[in-house]
């Protein structure tokens, strides 16, 4: 059972619709990542927040948009998705950013098609 | 930057045989962290080992081994005894102790064991 919640695990959607990813950690850590995994390519760090607030955007298009409301839960919402955006979405979470070391905990991720 | 690098897309052994999975990775600070995640098909990426770099000591764990070599900045994985559950994508990441919040992964191996 990992630390690390994704919700739902796969997702279907169409160009025009209004999804969103939902990650939960109640391992008491302080930072939150999202990263995209396409079919052979290197994972692509995509968002990171820490103690609730966004400290990295990848250049990511802004039909990807994250929320962190608190520092347990972590957000992405998706609006017109293109196909190219289908992918394994992962979270992760670790302990506080600059104390350096530490590992990320990975959920099992969202896999996202879009016809 | 970082940067990791896995040249071994993909492997396939038998079975009880022994294999290695290379990582190469370049940083230009002293202090930095490696690591190595192992992917199911599950999705979650597995946290196997991290290794800061002041520590060159080789280490085992079971069947898993770890060879870090700053000479060559390579952090090589070994498998030995290979059984078909160890049929996953093994991933090498680095992060520099300042930033832990960058953390960057090499594009990954996938390793099938055949019985």
């Amino acid at each position: 059972e990992t630390g690390v919640t994704q919700t739902p695990r796969h997702l279907v959607m169409g160009m025009t619709n209004k999804k969103s990813l939902k990650c939960e950690q109640h391992l008491g850590h302080n930072a939150m990542y999202w990263y995209k995994q396409s079919a052979k390519k290197p994972l692509e760090l995509m968002f990171v927040y820490s103690l609730e607030e966004r400290v990295e955007n990848n250049s990511v298009p802004s039909r990807f948009s994250p929320e962190c409301p608190n520092s347990s839960h972590l957000f992405l919402h998706l609006h017109t998705l293109q196909p190219e955006d289908s992918a394994l979405y992962l979270c992760a979470s670790s302990q506080l950013i600059g104390t350096g070391g530490y590992g990320y905990t990975f959920g099992s991720g969202t896999r996202l098609t879009v016809v | 930057a970082q940067k990791v690098t896995q040249a071994q897309t993909e492997i396939s052994v038998v079975e009880k045989e022994d294999v290695t999975l290379d990582c190469v990775y370049e940083t230009r600070d002293t202090t930095y962290y490696l690591f190595w995640y192992k992917q199911p098909p599950s999705g979650e990426l597995v946290f196997l080992i991290r290794r800061n770099s002041f520590d060159e000591q080789n280490e085992i764990s079971g069947r898993y081994s770890w060879n870090f070599q700053k000479s060559t900045s390579s952090f090589n994985f070994t498998i030995t005894a290979s059984q078909v559950v160890d049929s996953a994508v093994y991933f090498c990441a680095l992060s520099e102790a300042v930033n832990n919040n960058d953390m960057r992964f090499g594009a990954g191996t996938r390793l099938t064991v055949k019985p």
